[in-house]
């Protein structure tokens, strides 16, 4: 069973460009999660989604980020017109339907933006 | 709100010594608590956690409600202990949130 991939794991971008971040859970989850991880800050929480659904979103900056899970594919974590700011590693975490008390991460994808 | 506090940035301790990584919590209802570690060039991924009680890799975490806190104690450190560990808190219901702390990173010098 192949773990959580993200791609794409290096993305550079110029200020005003999109950035788009994808991930795939592991297989038979269907909740996903997305940590910023930004120099000395830790992981902070972003969203969560189950398929279809956005479940928690309070920690999403309120323009320019958004973030899908559709019923078919990687969830997508999109950030429009970057800002030098938004430089950071975006990580994305796993679990099965219903709680079972662990996340299972990927490996993170680092945006840099110039 | 939940909110969970690393006071520490690094802890470097030498091989054999005890380790105490401290964590204390802000919640005001009944917490679950873990430890989360990522060794180098491997992913986050899930040492412990409360509800199990259990000892992995001879650490161990005591729930404290009076103090609000979750340290993470091994008593003989060894050098493959070295990494970054972050301790996280889930709060109550099924679609509550993992928040993390901002991690401390362990060196176990020989």
């Amino acid at each position: 069973n192949a773990g959580v991939m993200q791609n794409p794991r290096h993305l550079v971008r110029r200020r005003g460009q999109e950035a788009r971040l994808r991930c795939s859970p592991m297989k038979g989850h269907s909740h996903v999660y997305w940590y910023r991880q930004l120099p000395e800050e830790g992981l902070k929480f972003m969203v969560y989604l189950q398929k279809e659904n956005i479940i928690d979103e309070s920690g999403m900056p309120k323009e320019r980020f958004s973030a899908e899970f559709p019923k078919e594919g990687p969830s997508i974590l999109r950030i429009q017109q970057v800002v030098r700011g938004d430089s950071a590693a975006y990580f994305c975490a796993s679990s099965p339907s219903g709680w079972t008390g662990e996340l299972f991460f990927g490996e993170g994808s680092r945006l840099t933006v110039l | 709100a939940q909110r969970v506090t690393q006071p520490e940035k690094l802890l470097s301790v030498f091989k054999g010594a005890p380790v105490e990584l401290k964590c204390n919590y802000s919640y005001s209802g009944s917490p679950e608590l873990f430890w989360y570690v990522q060794y180098s060039r491997q992913r986050l991924q899930l040492l412990l956690r409360h509800i199990s009680r259990e000892s992995i890799k001879g650490f161990t975490a005591d729930l404290n409600k009076g103090e609000t806190s979750f340290h993470l104690k091994k008593p003989f450190a060894q050098e493959e202990d070295s990494a970054m560990y972050y301790c996280a808190l889930k709060g109550a219901g099924a679609n509550s949130k993992l928040t993390f702390g901002k991690g401390i990173t362990l060196s176990v010098r020989p």
